[in-house]
């Protein structure tokens, strides 16, 4: 059973770096074409994607978060990570991990809200 | 980037009616991924590689499409389809969602 859950700081200041933590089960992130992939959704918005990344360390991110992103993972321990630095209020939003591969991202986590405010 | 307009963005049906969402690509794809998003839940995966069902969903849902033209269709609406509609393409960073279409039930 494969199973996904984010866990963060919930509320921070501006300009703070935003750490998250994606803890799975049921799969590898050594497995070959598997990925994590980070997505965002601000309150009653769309999806926004972030970061993956790949079972072979490869990393991908939204050029529109210029540089601000930072992805990782410990696949012994089943974790990926996420930090975003210079946080504003525009980044209050809720914020996914998700299982990936060329099927598409087909588990996700419950998601983590992260809230932006002095 | 390719920017993916869903249309239409809100829409209604009734129990047993045909429901059609597209998605155009601002530039040619090779393949589209809908989720399903109920609200205060996570998205769900529906479709992957344009026109295959992801595993337990029910076979009312289908896909379709090519280059930069792609439509989700449920055959028969039902009460528990009620729920937003997103549109993803994985051909090239970044990854992008479509604005998302509202589906109610009449």
């Amino acid at each position: 059973q494969v199973t996904l859950k984010e866990s963060g700081p919930g509320i921070l200041q501006p300009s703070q770096t935003l750490s998250l933590t994606c803890s799975f089960s049921g799969f590898s992130l050594s497995t070959y074409g598997m990925c994590v992939g980070w997505i965002r959704q601000s309150s009653g918005k769309g999806l926004e994607w972030l970061a993956n990344i790949w079972w072979n360390d490869d990393k991908y991110y939204n050029p529109s978060l210029k540089n601000r992103l930072t992805i990782s993972k410990d696949t012994s321990n089943n974790q990926a990570f996420l930090k975003i630095t210079n946080m504003d209020t525009a980044d209050t939003a809720t914020y996914y991990c998700a299982r990936g591969h060329n099927s598409g991202f087909d588990y996700w986590g419950q998601g983590v809200m992260v809230t932006v405010s002095s | 980037e390719i920017v993916l307009t869903q249309s239409p963005t809100t829409t209604a049906a009734s129990p047993g009616e045909k429901v059609t969402i597209t998605c155009l690509a601002s530039s040619s794809v090779s393949n589209m991924y809908w989720y399903q998003q109920k609200s205060g839940a996570s998205p769900k995966l529906l479709i992957y590689s344009t026109s295959s069902l992801a595993s337990g969903v029910p076979d009312r849902f289908s896909g379709s499409g090519s280059g930069t033209s792609y439509s989700l269709t449920i055959n028969t609406m039902e009460a528990e389809d009620a729920a937003t509609y997103y549109c993803q393409q994985w051909s090239s960073n970044p990854l992008t969602f479509g604005s998302g279409t509202k589906l109610e039930i009449k």
